[in-house]
């Protein structure tokens, strides 16, 4: 089965600064979804990657997947409190949706 | 176009008692999948509907089933509760005619089983 893992767990930043979350792979992945949750809410799609070394972005949200397609980055610009959140990366494996544990960020004053 | 809708948004239940969940996705939306949130598991894929026909389905016990009407909505049916089925289920809805199409989430059933 393929494991996605999330790094950091848990994220804690000034508002206004940046920050990157990253999601890995244990297997090749041909499409990569990037969600935020709002504590016990639905989930909101963010982007989606397919193509190694693609690059999306919308708003102040950048993400990319590498060239060899098993990680893929989440990258936060001037981060607002708006932001606050859980942060969900999700692998296509054809039929549904593989989750990693998820990234909780907190944006403080 | 609105979104995803579940009803109802909580539930309460006890041990042995069974419970629906329902569901109505975005409209034109053919595809309709079941998500369990737990903070342990994390989301684990329920099962998914396609034309009123389960496509797939994820690890989880008979207990949990679920059915998909003409106009695309679907319900999910869980039979003897038990504690461990205190969860958020999230439904999700794409076009999905071939291959996978993005998901679209609805806001999610809290159940909580004493």
């Amino acid at each position: 089965s393929q494991e996605l893992e999330q790094s950091p767990q848990s994220l804690i930043v000034q508002e206004g600064k940046n920050l990157t979350i990253n999601c890995t792979s244990s297997k090749t992945l041909y499409g990569l979804y990037w969600y935020k949750q709002k504590y016990g809410e639905g989930l909101i799609f963010l982007m989606m990657l397919q193509k190694g070394g693609e690059e999306k972005s919308h708003e102040k949200i950048t993400a990319k997947l590498d060239e060899k397609k098993q990680q893929s980055s989440l990258h936060i610009t001037a981060s607002q409190p708006s932001h606050a959140g859980i942060y969900l990366c999700g692998a296509d494996i054809g039929y549904a949706l593989n989750f990693g544990k998820g990234t909780s960020l907190l944006v403080t004053p | 176009k609105a979104g995803v809708t579940q009803t109802p948004r909580y539930l309460i239940k006890t041990r042995g008692q069974q419970v629906t969940l329902s569901c109505s996705p975005i409209s034109g939306h053919r595809s309709v999948s079941w998500y369990q949130q737990t903070p342990g598991q994390g989301l684990q894929f329920l099962f998914e509907y396609f034309s009123e026909t389960q496509r797939n389905k994820g690890n989880f016990p008979g207990r949990f089933s679920g059915r998909q009407f003409s106009n695309s909505r679907s319900e999910m049916n869980v039979s003897t509760l038990e504690l461990g089925d205190s969860a958020l289920y999230l439904c999700a809805s794409s076009q999905m005619t071939s291959g996978t199409d993005t998901q679209y989430f609805g806001p999610g059933t809290r159940l909580t089983v004493l």
